[in-house]
């Protein structure tokens, strides 16, 4: 079945400094690849996403970047703030809406002052 | 506009009980998405509902169902509540589905003792 594995499951960075975050997909049918940042207490939110027939896609200080050859795709945080500190979901849908999106299994980003 | 809400917020329930949650989704959202999310297992995908009819549906016994109204609004029932059903229940909704962005509500957090 399809499958989404995210790593690290934790990451722990010097403010100011930059994280990676890295997944993988398994149906090559997936074409669309949205990362979400949920915060304690809430639901998650959509950050940035990226579909297959984009290589990279930046937003400020947020960067995603897939390979869909690999079948991977990362999320690049540069200058890491505190606020950047919450768990980071990456997840890939396939090709319509009625597809299923399948998500990782998170990361928790702490940003240390 | 109103985002998605979802009620109540925390439940306490016992072995052997049953549950209804309540999703009401964006205005103008016609998908809804059920996920139950634990520390273990990340966002596991519960069942998608389009226009009052199931479209998707996860990996989860029939004890889990769902239902969704002429209004969009959706309810999630679990019936025979077992310890692992302890989790935090996410709904999303979406104009039109998994190509598109995903607005996560607060989440209802069961506990079943």
């Amino acid at each position: 079945g399809e499958n989404v594995e995210q790593h690290p499951s934790t990451l722990s960075v010097q403010e100011g400094d930059s994280a990676v975050i890295k997944c993988t997909y398994s149906d090559s049918a997936s074409n669309y690849f949205p990362w979400y940042k949920q915060e304690l207490g809430k639901g998650p939110q959509l950050i940035i996403d990226i579909r297959s027939n984009v290589g990279e896609k930046k937003d400020q200080r947020i960067a995603v970047t897939l390979n869909k050859t690999a079948k991977h795709f990362s999320l690049h945080i540069t200058e890491t703030q505190p606020e950047d500190s919450a768990v980071y979901f990456c997840a890939a849908s396939g090709y319509s809406s009625a597809s299923k999106i399948i998500f990782g299994s998170g990361t928790r980003l702490s940003i240390r002052p | 506009k109103a985002g998605v809400t979802q009620t109540p917020r925390y439940l306490i329930k016992t072995r052997g009980q049953q549950v209804t949650l309540s999703c009401s989704p964006i205005s103008g959202h016609r998908s809804v998405s059920w996920y139950q999310q634990t520390p273990g297992q990340g966002l596991q995908f519960l069942f998608e509902y389009f226009s009052e009819t199931q479209r998707n549906k996860g990996n989860f016994p029939g004890r889990f169902s769902g239902r969704q109204f002429s209004n969009s609004r959706s309810e999630m029932n679990v019936s025979t509540l077992e310890l692992g059903d302890s989790a935090l229940y996410l709904c999303a909704s979406s104009s039109a589905g998994s190509q598109e962005t995903q607005y996560f509500g607060p989440g209802t957090r069961l506990l079943v003792l």
